[in-house]
């Protein structure tokens, strides 16, 4: 079965502070695609980041990071020097097949203040 | 272009009455899903179209929930003899699902109250 853990319920950091979210996942599949979302408080989902299993390089945007660790089953996001703006929920959701549902992790949110 | 919109963004309704949830996916998406993100039970898959295929409705919580999709684009969640524990965001999502994109866009939910 197919399982998300977020284990993070909370983090509050001062603005500048680097910050990392942990997501660690259960699947018996051997091909299967990751995401993350990030929910701001006007409640709409925004898509991040889809990282296929077969890829093991890690991404960087602008201050977002990626770390996809097969080893040991993680999938963690780094938010280098936050800002406020980036106070929101952030989720991780995984996926077994192209194209099929989503199962998501309980959510992290992250509070970044000035 | 223009993103998943949903309506209506807010619904109350009383206890037993049925309710219709519509979605208006990206155009020219393929697939089509539905989840409803409640304070205890967070983001839960409910249903899901993929081009012609039959649905995949391993999420519906009972058979009071059920979703068309009409001419592979619009969709209506109905939720019948509506129960106190169906209030919730109800999301609808949807992806091309080709070339390599699979990402799930989502719309900004409609917020359902059962009092």
């Amino acid at each position: 079965a197919q399982k998300v853990t977020q284990a993070q319920t909370e983090i509050s950091v001062v603005e500048k502070e680097d910050v990392t979210l942990d997501c660690v996942y259960e699947t018996r599949d051997t091909t299967y695609y990751l995401f993350w979302y990030k929910q701001p408080p006007s409640g709409e989902l925004v898509f991040l980041i889809r990282r296929n299993s077969f890829d093991e390089q890690n991404e960087i945007s602008g201050r977002y990071s990626w770390n996809f660790q097969k080893s040991t089953s993680s999938f963690n996001f780094t938010i280098t020097a936050s800002q406020v703006v980036d106070s929101a929920v952030y989720f991780c959701a995984l996926s077994e097949a192209v194209g099929n549902k989503l199962v998501f992790g309980a959510g992290t949110i992250l509070r970044v203040k000035s | 272009g223009a993103g998943v919109s949903q309506s209506p963004s807010n619904k109350v309704t009383e206890k037993g009455k049925d309710v219709e949830l519509r979605c208006d996916p990206i155009s020219g998406h393929t697939a089509l899903y539905w989840y409803r993100q409640s304070l205890g039970q967070g983001l839960e898959f409910l249903i899901y179209f993929q081009g012609n295929s039959a649905p995949d409705k391993s999420g519906l919580p009972s058979d009071r929930f059920s979703a068309e999709r009409t001419g592979g684009s619009v969709s209506t969640l109905t939720i019948q003899r509506t129960q106190q524990e169906d209030s919730a965001v109800y999301l609808c999502a949807s992806s091309l699902v080709q070339g390599g994109r699979h990402e799930q866009y989502f719309g900004p939910g409609t917020r359902l109250t059962v009092t």
